[in-house]
């Protein structure tokens, strides 16, 4: 099984910051990378798939980048509605795999 | 309007049975791939089970390989789970995904663009 990274755990910034999350994968999966936002007591939501390609209606100021074993998720300037818990995912073979999830909070 | 929308969650002691539910609608069911994701109480996403569009494949995580049966109804737009020799650990909020797919210059990509709101699962005496 194809084991994922994340780092940091947890992390704490301010509205308007820039933020950078790490994934990395245990073996190369390509481009095969996805990121997903979750709140609390809600579901997944897809924010970036095959690594670097924004799902419709999801803000300019997420980014991905990355290819092979190492990806990053980038989020330009913190909203308020940013702060949440951030997932990657690995479809490059199954089974699936999850990140242990950053939680993103307000500093 | 595109929707998955889980039931069949509950309480059930440990060694029992249950049988978890996805009705979907909005889109065209049979032209996709679908899993079912969990969530332990404060913990991250675990991949459980995914079935191809056809239903003639089918996977599992190793932490329910023979105890839970992935299944699904395309005329009924319905995705099935049953978990059969529950143990604690297997409590969590289960979610059904849809897997969408996208052809790449030379490769595949696959990603879970719709999921439902969950049903929650609590195995306890």
């Amino acid at each position: 099984d194809i084991q994922m990274t994340q780092s940091p755990s947890s992390l704490s910034a301010s509205v308007g910051d820039r933020v950078t999350i790490t994934c990395r994968a245990s073996q190369s999966i390509s481009s095969n990378l996805n990121w997903y936002q979750q709140n609390p007591g809600k579901a997944p939501k897809l924010l970036i798939y095959a690594a670097s390609t924004l799902q419709s209606g999801v803000p300019s100021r997420f980014s991905g980048s990355g290819s092979g074993t190492d990806f990053t998720l980038a989020i330009s300037s913190l909203q308020p509605e940013d702060f949440a818990t951030y997932y990657c995912q690995q479809s490059h073979s199954t089974p699936r795999t999850f990140g242990q999830g950053t939680k993103v909070e307000i500093e | 309007e595109v929707h998955l929308l889980e039931s069949g969650g509950g309480l059930v002691q440990p060694g029992g049975s249950l049988r978890l539910s996805c009705a979907a609608s909005g889109f065209t069911f049979d032209s996709y791939a679908m899993s079912w994701v969990r969530q332990a109480p404060g913990k991250g996403l675990e991949w459980v089970s995914g079935i191809r569009a056809s239903g003639g494949t089918t996977y599992y995580a190793d932490s329910v390989k023979g105890r839970f049966s992935i299944s699904r109804d395309n005329s009924k737009n319905t995705l099935y789970l049953q978990m059969n020799s529950l143990r604690a650990e297997d409590t969590a909020v289960y979610y059904c995904a849809k897997e969408a797919t996208i052809f790449g210059v030379v490769t595949q990509y696959w990603y879970f663009d719709l999921w439902g709101r969950g049903t929650l699962v609590t195995v306890s005496s």
